[in-house]
């Protein structure tokens, strides 16, 4: 039982380039969500899905894109990476979005020069 | 949108005494959940608190959610060096979906 598998765990990119951040559950959880971690700031949520087929954005959506074709999966598309998107990203998954414990991946260090 | 507020942000003790972190919502939440994440780590779930006044208790772990619930406090009794971390109070309320966390307080314990 491998929970919630974020792919890739470091990567470094120049401004401009585009990049897909891979998150995959095998707990067949309805809930699934994209939130970016900065110094300071805590867990900030950008995107998030209530089922295949549903997406719906967080507090810091801009600049990031999702989808949700599969229960199992939701990517996270950067399209053009800014500096400011530099940061932790973390996947989680649940069976529905608060009444019950989120799973968290292990995390994504993006780092944009 | 709501708010959660969490104080403080950093909290030195030394080795054996007492740890409150305090979790403050702008708005009536529906319930509340409470994560650790250890230095390098990813968050991981501690305990749910949902009824009005409740409390909970984990080993040396106590949890409280206000009578508003509004508010919520985490206290760690005696700690180790084991609980060295960012602690996180998470919520929702005021009918917007998703979870909004807590900026965490930091924990660092002094042997």
């Amino acid at each position: 039982n491998a929970g919630v598998t974020q792919t890739p765990k470091f990567q470094v990119l120049k401004t401009g380039q585009s990049m897909t951040l891979q998150c995959a559950q095998d707990m067949n959880h309805e809930y699934m969500s994209w939130y970016r971690q900065d110094p300071g700031m805590g867990l900030r949520l950008i995107h998030y899905s209530v089922g295949a087929g549903i997406t719906d954005q967080g507090e810091v959506p801009n600049g990031y894109n999702v989808s949700r074709s599969t229960t199992e999966d939701f990517p996270l598309r950067l399209l053009s990476a800014a500096p400011s998107q530099t940061s932790v990203y973390f996947c989680a998954s649940s069976y529905e979005p608060v009444e019950w414990p989120q799973h968290f991946g292990d995390g994504t260090r993006l780092s944009i020069l | 949108g709501q708010q959660v507020m969490q104080i403080p942000q950093y909290q030195h003790v030394q080795e054996g005494e007492d740890f409150t972190t305090y979790c403050n919502s702008s708005t009536t939440l529906s319930n509340i959940q409470w994560y650790k994440q250890r230095p390098g780590g990813h968050p991981v779930f501690l305990i749910q608190l949902v009824k009005s006044g409740e409390v909970k208790k984990q080993k040396r772990l106590t949890f409280q959610f206000g009578e508003a619930k509004k508010n919520s406090s985490l206290h760690i009794t005696a700690t180790q060096t084991t609980d060295v971390g960012t602690y996180f109070c998470a919520g929702r309320g005021g009918g917007a979906d998703g979870l909004t966390f807590g900026k965490g307080t930091h924990l660092i314990i002094q042997p």
